[in-house]
């Protein structure tokens, strides 16, 4: 099966925070994306990469950015914290399948709140 | 630019009752793919069904099935002997068919199964 973890499952920042939010995949996955979910608002697309050292901005970029060094391994970064950013953040992989079927498979997500 | 329109917030259903679930896109593209994503009460998100567009066929998956009406632009659900574990949130998701295209999602719906 394939797995998708996040560092924390429930995080407490104060407003002006670096903050770091870890996602490994274990099935050697191409892609990798970064939503945030909120109520009321669905799922939204914060960054994807498609391949080691390339990122791509999503629909809502601002205040974010992402590292992805090594493959199953994908970063999101919050240079400054906002009380904005309090939400739900879900990473997801996925790779290109034999009919061309990206299926996503997410991580359990992490519940970050900012003080 | 694609949008997916999930118009029930909220939906309750009998157990083993039926029930569906609406969603509609809007995209000017003849080649995509369509899913159904569940998210249960503090769980991880996972796949429900999908469906390829170029396909007349409506996907199916144990009780699970879907109505896929491309002309319309409509994709529901349709969850067949409704079980208490089926209680979670629905998202409706669209992506193109080309490789590393992200999911648009829909807001999702809150499926109560009642006993």
């Amino acid at each position: 099966d394939v797995k998708v973890t996040q560092s924390s499952r429930y995080l407490v920042k104060r407003t002006g925070e670096k903050v770091f939010l870890e996602c490994v995949q274990d099935m050697d996955h191409e892609n990798m994306f970064w939503y945030r979910q909120d109520p009321g608002l669905g799922l939204r697309l914060i960054y994807f990469s498609y391949d080691v050292k390339m990122k791509e901005k999503g629909d809502i970029p601002e205040g974010y950015s992402v590292s992805r060094e090594k493959k199953e391994r994908f970063s999101l970064i919050l240079e400054s914290a906002s009380t904005n950013q309090t939400s739900m953040y879900l990473c997801a992989s996925s790779v290109l399948g034999r009919e061309n079927t990206d299926t996503q498979y997410f991580g359990p997500g992490t519940r970050l709140t900012v003080l | 630019a694609q949008t997916v329109t999930q118009s029930q917030p909220e939906m309750s259903v009998q157990e083993a009752e039926t029930v569906t679930l609406s969603c509609t896109y809007d995209t000017s593209e003849n080649n995509y793919y369509l899913f159904w994503y569940k998210q249960p009460p503090s769980r991880q998100m996972i796949l429900v069904i999908r469906q390829e567009a170029y396909k007349q066929q409506n996907a199916t998956e144990n009780r699970f099935s879907v109505n896929f009406q491309k002309a319309a632009k409509s994709f529901s659900l349709k969850i067949s002997d409704s079980q208490l574990g089926d209680t979670a949130m629905y998202f409706c998701a669209f992506m193109k068919h080309a490789g590393n295209t992200p999911l648009v999602f829909g807001k999702g719906t809150r499926l109560s199964v009642i006993a």
